[in-house]
């Protein structure tokens, strides 16, 4: 397992369009985020899994993103109806439920750019 | 609300000098704070952490310094590298699931 893997690493889409981003966490990892980050800015909390469940989601997912962890190991990120405003990178992470670390593995990222 | 801030954005060091980081939260509640790296076209790099009931953590190269009274966490790099050279941002966790990431700040590491 060499660490959080996100594909595609690049997406270009005409606005109005739908996207899907997969990201694959670390194995023994129970936890799941998907953070966004835009240039210059840290990365904006969007959603969090612990197994299958999606526990909480920002008032920044609009009802257009979407996303799913249905067997508890990877995730998607679904954006429907794509905006300029959604160009943005997209980020996963995954960290262990147990213990007290809260540090997080971050994947590369998706970086999406709406035209 | 919750914020986490930097001081400045970006931090030009001599290679080889020690470079400080600063940054401000202003959640009182926040019980766990975390420095990351982020390099270009990379995401975020876990670096250091330290929880509340600390005021100083050292790792390799680097301390993190904690202070509680004034919400003041700084980032030090001893004898600063060229692969040094990225943005930090400190992150702040009140316990639960959630970590908040302030804007940066980029490190310059001049040869």
């Amino acid at each position: 397992d060499t660490g959080v893997s996100q594909n595609p690493r690049h997406k270009i889409t005409k606005r109005g369009q739908n996207v899907t981003f997969r990201c694959d966490p670390i194995s023994e990892h129970n936890r799941l985020y998907w953070y966004r980050q835009t240039l210059g800015q840290g990365p904006e909390f969007l959603t969090y899994f612990q197994n299958e469940a999606q526990l909480e989601k920002s008032r920044l997912l609009s009802d257009r993103f979407s996303a799913e962890r249905p067997k508890g190991s990877f995730s998607t990120l679904e954006i429907q109806r794509t905006e300029q405003g959604d160009s943005a990178m997209y980020l996963c992470a995954s960290s262990l439920a147990e213990g007290q670390d809260y540090g997080y593995t971050f994947g590369s990222g998706t970086r999406l750019t709406v035209v | 609300g919750e914020s986490v801030g930097l001081h400045l954005p970006t931090l030009s060091v001599q290679e080889g000098d020690n470079s400080i980081i600063n940054c401000a939260y202003s959640n009182s509640a926040s019980d766990y704070f975390i420095w990351y790296k982020q390099e270009s076209g990379k995401g975020p790099q876990f670096i250091i952490d330290i929880r509340s009931n600390m005021d100083k953590r050292q790792g390799q190269r680097v301390t993190v310094l904690l202070n509680k009274t004034v919400k003041h966490l700084s980032l030090q790099i001893a004898a600063t590298q060229p692969g040094d050279s990225a943005v930090y941002f400190c992150a702040e966790n009140t316990g639960g699931f959630k970590t908040i990431f302030g804007a940066g700040t980029r490190l310059f590491v001049k040869a």
